[in-house]
């Protein structure tokens, strides 16, 4: 069973246009919300995290919005770029277990020019 | 900095040969972990090591054995190599809680 669920699978945006993607939990012992990223051919890089005493985390175009009460978190990209064209997985791990990560399973994002 | 190196990138294996994925880190980290990537499963635990000599199971350790004797080295080994375990395998270390990825290994098993 999948403890994150993330969506959409694929996402087609413009330039300039914001890019969202979602994740949802069940496991309400998770206290540790990261996003990573992948290019083709590479291993995964953490982009940015979050923690659920907070609501909101940003970090330059990237945006984490996270719902506590829902259990669900989202990545914002503002101003997509091609650049950014990449898969991205939603992750989430327990507290004491902050290493032990549970990934969701990716949406792969094109940026069109 | 070559931080987590995995070799070979890419392998095929016939059905019930063994074979050692090896990755290594020059980062002195002492936390590893080994993940499979599928389409559509995302990223998988496989095993993880929270310093030399201590190993522990992840989602997905079946088929697989690890072993780590150096803080350096956490090698992934197949025993007896089955189809399900065609993959993109990823080994990880970690500072604080984040993961550094090394570039894969593709196996194809026939």
């Amino acid at each position: 069973q999948q403890q994150v669920k993330q969506s959409p699978q694929s996402l087609i945006v413009q330039k300039g246009g914001i890019s969202i993607i979602n994740c949802a939990y069940e496991n309400t012992a998770f206290d540790y919300f990261p996003w990573y990223q992948q290019f083709p051919g590479k291993g995964p890089a953490l982009l940015i995290a979050i923690r659920p005493d907070v609501s909101e985390k940003k970090e330059g175009r990237f945006t984490i919005s996270f719902n506590k009460s829902a259990k669900q978190f989202s990545l914002h990209i503002m101003d997509s770029q091609p650049g950014d064209s990449a898969t991205y997985f939603c992750a989430a791990s327990m507290k004491g277990s902050a290493r032990q990560l549970t990934f969701g399973s990716g949406t792969q994002l094109t940026v069109l020019p | 900095n070559a931080g987590v190196t995995q070799t070979p990138k890419f392998q095929v294996l016939k059905t019930g040969q063994s074979m050692t994925l090896q990755c290594a880190q020059d980062m002195n980290h002492e936390y590893m972990s080994w993940y499979r990537q599928d389409p559509g499963m995302g990223l998988r635990l496989i095993h993880y090591s929270v310093g030399a000599g201590i190993t522990d199971q992840g989602e997905v350790p079946n088929g697989y054995n690890v072993s780590r004797s150096t803080t350096e080295d956490f090698p992934l080994r197949l025993l007896s190599a089955a189809p399900s375990q065609t993959s993109v395998y990823f080994c990880a270390s970690y500072w604080n809680t984040e993961a550094f990825f090394g570039q894969g290994t593709r196996l194809t098993v026939v």
